[in-house]
């Protein structure tokens, strides 16, 4: 498709289980971001991937939390003995380039996905 | 810190009543500030990127405007299909080495018919 797309839309799970949410960036698109939306909050960065450099981890909220990107495309957010607190929206994100430190940057806009809905119950 | 600020945080405006958003940054070396609009239950839509202060853009009804300080997102004449969150956004400062967005809390606008 054109867009990013995640998976899945919606997920329930019960304390203490493990999950894994997907994306599928826009083709070609080198950097990916993860954000967390909470009911009424503004949204929260997780974690960021660029190209082959490692991972910005700083927003990922404990341990519990962790994030891959295969092949430089798709990823995958792992939650791991998922607590009740970690419902929210998660939103995945795409961007055709960024420059770290570009003193004329462009095409820097990122593109969202419709977000995966997890509830922990 | 780098900081993004918007308010209102609500707005309910009548069809046809123009009004302004506003967006306030305090970030070290900007390098762009990002317009999204989000439906309930739907991903940001993007919207605009500014650069430079002075800059303008447009789209249909929207406007946005930048400053060193704050940006602007004006809408004319708004429908009722303009009613959304509008969110801004700012990487983090050019010093930091990384691109990860800032997002301010939005403006949850409202139009009435």
């Amino acid at each position: 498709g054109a867009g990013v797309s995640q998976s899945p839309s919606n997920k329930v799970t019960e304390k203490g289980k493990d999950v894994e949410l997907r994306c599928d960036p826009i083709s070609g698109h080198t950097a990916l971001y993860w954000y967390r939306q909470s009911l009424g909050q503004g949204l929260e960065f997780l974690i960021y991937f660029q190209g082959n450099s490692a991972p910005d981890k700083s927003g990922l909220p404990s341990d519990r939390f962790s994030a891959e990107r295969t092949g430089g495309s798709v990823s995958t957010l792992t939650i791991q003995r998922t607590q009740q607190e970690d419902s929210a929206v998660y939103l995945c994100a795409s961007s055709l380039s960024v420059s770290p430190r570009g003193v004329n940057p462009s095409n820097t806009e990122a593109f969202f996905g419709q977000g995966t809905r997890l509830t922990v119950v | 810190e780098d900081q993004v600020t918007q308010s209102p945080e609500a707005l309910r405006l009548q069809e046809g009543e123009s009004s302004s958003l506003n967006c306030s940054y305090t970030v070290s070396g900007l390098r762009g500030l990002f317009w999204y609009r989000q439906d309930p239950g739907k991903g940001p839509e993007f919207l605009f990127t500014l650069y430079s202060a002075g800059e303008e853009k447009e789209k249909e009804r929207l406007k946005a405007t930048l400053t060193k300080k704050e940006s602007f997102l004006h809408i004319t004449a708004p429908k009722p299909e303009d009613s959304a969150t509008y969110l801004c956004a700012v990487p983090e400062g050019a010093t930091s080495g990384t691109y990860k967005y800032i997002f301010g809390t939005g403006t949850r606008l409202k139009v009435l018919a």
